[in-house]
């Protein structure tokens, strides 16, 4: 399709495991970021990806959280021993460039932790 | 308090009213705003950017008073399809991601 692809759609999980969420956005975007909205919350940003540039790791709340972008294209958001605190909607988006571009979202994914 | 507020609402409206919402923003140096709507269980879709001088599109307009770091969206004749949750969003000048207000909810009744 030609939209951001995001799997799982919905993830479930034990308290303690780790979970990877996968993003693909939209071909030609060069600019990808990660954002996660818990129930009755806005969308809070986590982490942005902006080429071969370093990305900007400052939403990330805790060292559980990391991500990683191969080949400036396929995203991964891993979270390591996760909490219930996690549990919430996590979605990635693409722009065309960092600076002054519309960002697209995915449908994101639905993780719980029990 | 929130970088950028909404009342939550529900807003409840007849279909053919007019309906405004309003939001505030703290940080002076936000640079682009947005209006994005949200429906329920779904990604956040853009609505509208939103200009200094105002500006319209079909039934929504947008205004942006950056003295008192308010922007406001009107929707007339309002539809069925709009119920929805509308984000107000803004990103700074210099950073690159948007920060999000939580939203306010729109339930458009026949």
């Amino acid at each position: 399709g030609a939209g951001v692809s995001q799997s799982p759609s919905n993830k479930v999980t034990e308290k303690g495991k780790d979970v990877e969420l996968r993003c693909d956005p939209i071909s030609g975007h060069t600019a990808l970021y990660w954002y996660r909205q818990s129930l009755g919350q806005g969308l809070e940003f986590l982490i942005y990806f902006q080429g071969n540039s370093a990305p900007d790791k400052s939403g990330l709340p805790s060292d559980r959280f990391s991500a990683e972008r191969t080949g400036g294209s396929v995203s991964t958001l891993t979270i390591q021993r996760t909490q219930q605190e996690d549990s919430a909607v996590y979605l990635c988006a693409s722009s065309f460039t960092g600076t002054g571009n519309i960002q697209y979202f995915g449908a994101g994914t639905r993780l719980s932790v029990l | 308090r929130k970088e950028v507020e909404q009342d939550p609402g529900p807003f409840n409206v007849p279909e053919g009213a007019t309906v405004a919402f309003n939001c505030t923003y703290s940080n002076s140096a936000s640079q682009s705003f947005f209006w994005y709507r949200q429906d329920c269980r779904k990604e956040p879709k853009l609505l509208m950017s939103v200009y200094s001088s105002g500006n319209e599109d079909g039934r929504f307009t947008a205004q942006l008073n950056r003295a008192s770091q308010y922007i406001s969206l009107l929707i007339r004749d309002s539809k069925l399809s709009d119920s929805a949750t509308y984000l107000c969003v803004v990103r700074r000048e210099g950073f690159q991601k948007l920060v999000f207000g939580t939203g306010t909810r729109l339930l458009v009744s026949p």
